[in-house]
């Protein structure tokens, strides 16, 4: 089955932190994978993406770590700020199909 | 990337009523956008993908007459709740796929909530 849930866990961090946001997705055949950043009343942001046949890429302040054996996403925040606390969603897509969003984590930065 | 429009950003209706939502892409064509629907504190479910000048393709369980998707211009969709009810409560979010990138690129556009009393 494609991993849709309806529970939205929550990650608390502290201000200066690195927060590791996880992501479990269902489709081995899946090729392409984003995080987006989606804060209260508006529409997802782009953060940064991977390809499957990458296991490692890096933004700014954002890394992203792909394991295709256990289909596990996570995204990497360094030096986490007050600005990056929001509901942050992995999508895994395969090749001329449809994104396929996981359930989100709410990122809470503490002062 | 690419800057997606919507409006209105919040619109408060009556049950009973239709209410339109516009999709803009501003700064390319899209052939092809998508409609989102988003409930508080879940995730996204996609609802229809919209194609320029053909009929849209709907996600088992949406139903196509309630939801009318019109996609008339390269820049242009239209989703129209018809006989909103406030089950339909609910923020809805487009998206444009990038002709010109990696085949599954997804540009956002901000969300519009509708609140159907």
């Amino acid at each position: 089955g494609e991993s849709v849930g309806l529970h939205l866990p929550t990650l608390s961090v502290q201000e200066g932190d690195n927060s590791i946001i996880n992501c479990a997705y269902s489709n081995s055949a899946s090729d392409y994978f984003i995080w987006y950043k989606q804060e209260s009343g508006k529409g997802p942001q782009f953060i940064i993406d991977i390809r499957s046949n990458m296991d490692k890429r890096q933004g700014q302040r954002v890394t992203v770590l792909l394991n295709k054996t256990v289909k596990h996403l996570s995204l990497q925040i360094a030096a986490t700020q007050p600005g990056d606390s929001a509901v942050y969603f992995c999508a895994e897509a395969q090749y001329g199909q449809n994104f396929v969003f996981g359930p989100g984590t709410r990122l809470s930065v503490l002062p | 990337g690419a800057v997606v429009s919507q409006h209105p950003s919040w619109v408060i209706c009556k049950s009973g009523t239709s209410v339109k939502i516009e999709c803009r892409s501003l700064d390319f064509q899209a052939t092809t956008m998508f409609w989102y629907r988003q409930f508080p504190k879940q995730s996204l479910m996609l609802m229809a993908t919209s194609n320029e000048g053909s009929k849209a393709t709907y996600e088992q369980g949406v139903e196509k007459d309630k939801f009318l998707i019109n996609h008339a211009s390269l820049t242009l969709s239209t989703l129209t709740v018809t006989s909103a009810h406030p089950e339909d409560s609910s923020f809805y979010i487009c998206s444009v796929r990038n002709p010109g990138g990696w085949v599954n690129e997804q540009f956002f556009g901000p969300g519009t909530r509708l609140t159907v009393l």
